[in-house]
């Protein structure tokens, strides 16, 4: 089955501490993208890449990294410099200016 | 101000009403897609649209690009629509990301 996966579902972090969500899809997509979601706003931009080894800053990239070392892969890291980073994080695919396909998304509490 | 605004924020209705979820966006777009977000925070897409209709099952999504504006019909609505329905556009020139609504909450009550 093809498709989008995020893992964990649930993450929890110490304050201070670097935390890297992880996404991949096996639906030979080029460009991947990931999204924030906060209680009463609508989701928001990170990154995102629309080719291996490229990557774009979205609206909300302070306090985020992003690599894109392999197709499938684009992998979140949540730094310690993002001053609220507990919420709802979701990562999408799609071929170029076509329909995305969303993952599940890793609800991340910073404690 | 968002760039996209939606209608209303939430709507609670009756098995087989017909439901109208209203989407405007204020710049040019490339795109206009419409997403079905469930309790567990998954999002489905349901539709995207660069002008006039697309019907897929009882769903309609409509665009009018000179008025800015989509709609979302849900015809003899069911209790399983009960969902958070969110409108999304590609900004022309814009981030290859979606500008996303804050979405309309939406119940269907048996």
């Amino acid at each position: 089955d093809g498709g989008i996966t995020q893992s964990p579902k649930y993450l929890f972090r110490k304050e201070g501490q670097n935390v890297t969500l992880s996404c991949e899809q096996n639906l030979n997509h080029d460009a991947m993208y990931w999204y924030r979601q906060d209680p009463g706003q609508g989701l928001r931009l990170i990154y995102y890449s629309q080719i291996v080894n490229d990557f774009q800053k979205g609206d909300i990239a302070e306090g985020y990294s992003v690599s894109r070392e392999k197709k499938e892969s684009f992998p979140l890291t949540v730094t310690s410099a993002q001053k609220n980073p507990t919420a709802f994080y979701l990562c999408a695919s799609s071929i170029f200016w076509t329909e995305q396909f969303f993952g599940p998304g890793t609800r991340l509490t910073v404690l | 101000k968002n760039e996209v605004e939606q209608s209303p924020q939430n709507l609670t209705a009756q098995e087989g009403e017909f439901i109208t979820i209203n989407c405007s966006y204020s710049v040019g777009i490339s795109a206009l897609h419409w997403l079905q977000q469930h309790p567990g925070g998954g999002i489905v897409s349901l539709f995207m649209l660069s002008s006039g209709k697309k019907k897929h099952g009882r769903l309609i999504a409509t665009i009018n690009i000179q008025e800015k504006h989509s709609s979302l019909h849900i015809t003899a609505s069911h209790p399983r629509d009960s969902a958070v329905y969110i409108c999304a556009a590609r900004i022309r020139g814009g981030a290859d990301g979606l500008t996303f609504g804050k979405g309309t909450h939406l119940i269907i009550q048996p």
